[in-house]
């Protein structure tokens, strides 16, 4: 099984600041990583997949990057509604397996 | 649009059977395939599994023996079954319909529900 560690467990940032949220793969998904935002009480929602493909609908201000076993979700300018939960989650092999999540709370 | 929808019992007892169904519209449920994940209060998401319209399913290695999951076509539903629950199998449940291409992201997902194992 593939272990995805997040790092880090907490982010603080004030709003309109850039947000840098990452994740590591124990061993290479290539570029089958997808990123998730959460908010209290609801599903998750599908940011990015691909690695740094945008889903429909999503901002352009979130951004994906990487590929193998490191990977970077950014948030160029955060916005009230960013502050939120972040998984990301590989889907190279099965099983599928989640980090444990990021916490990105305004500073 | 795409819609699901979770139902079942909010309480199970310890050692019964869980057991949940979702409710897609807005699509039909042939020609894609649909997945359960949950998620312990105050923790992160775990995938269960998933099933093709077909019927061909694929489950967590940890969760394999006692997991089933199924589909009616006719209804347009998919179901979850987890026998011999204990009290770690608290979570909210969450119905998903896997990416059109075939790539295990989820862009579709049901409100979800939770479920309870107490006595």
């Amino acid at each position: 099984e593939i272990v995805m560690t997040q790092s880090p467990a907490t982010l603080s940032v004030s709003p309109g600041e850039r947000a840098t949220l990452s994740c590591r793969a124990s061993q290479s998904v290539s570029s089958n990583l997808a990123w998730y935002q959460q908010k209290a009480g609801q599903a998750p929602r599908l940011l990015i997949y691909g690695a740094s493909t945008r889903a429909t609908g999503i901002p352009a201000r979130f951004s994906g990057s990487g590929s193998g076993t490191e990977f970077t979700l950014t948030i160029s300018s955060l916005q009230s509604e960013d502050f939120a939960v972040y998984y990301c989650q590989q889907y190279n092999n099965w099983p599928v397996t989640f980090g444990q999540g990021t916490r990105l709370e305004s500073k | 649009q795409v819609q699901l929808q979770e139902s079942g019992p909010g309480l199970v007892k310890p050692s019964e059977t869980l057991s949940l169904t979702c409710t897609v519209s807005g699509v039909s449920i042939s020609s894609y395939y649909w997945s359960w994940i949950r998620q312990p209060p105050g923790k992160g998401l775990e995938w269960i599994g998933y099933i093709y319209y077909t019927g061909n399913t694929n489950y967590d290695p940890s969760l394999k023996s006692r997991v089933t999951i199924s589909v009616d076509t006719s209804k347009n539903q998919f179901s979850l079954k987890l026998t011999s629950v204990t009290t770690t199998d608290t979570a909210v449940y969450y119905c998903a319909r896997i990416d059109s291409s075939g790539y295990y992201f989820l862009a579709h997902w049901g409100q979800g529900t939770l479920v309870t194992v107490s006595s």
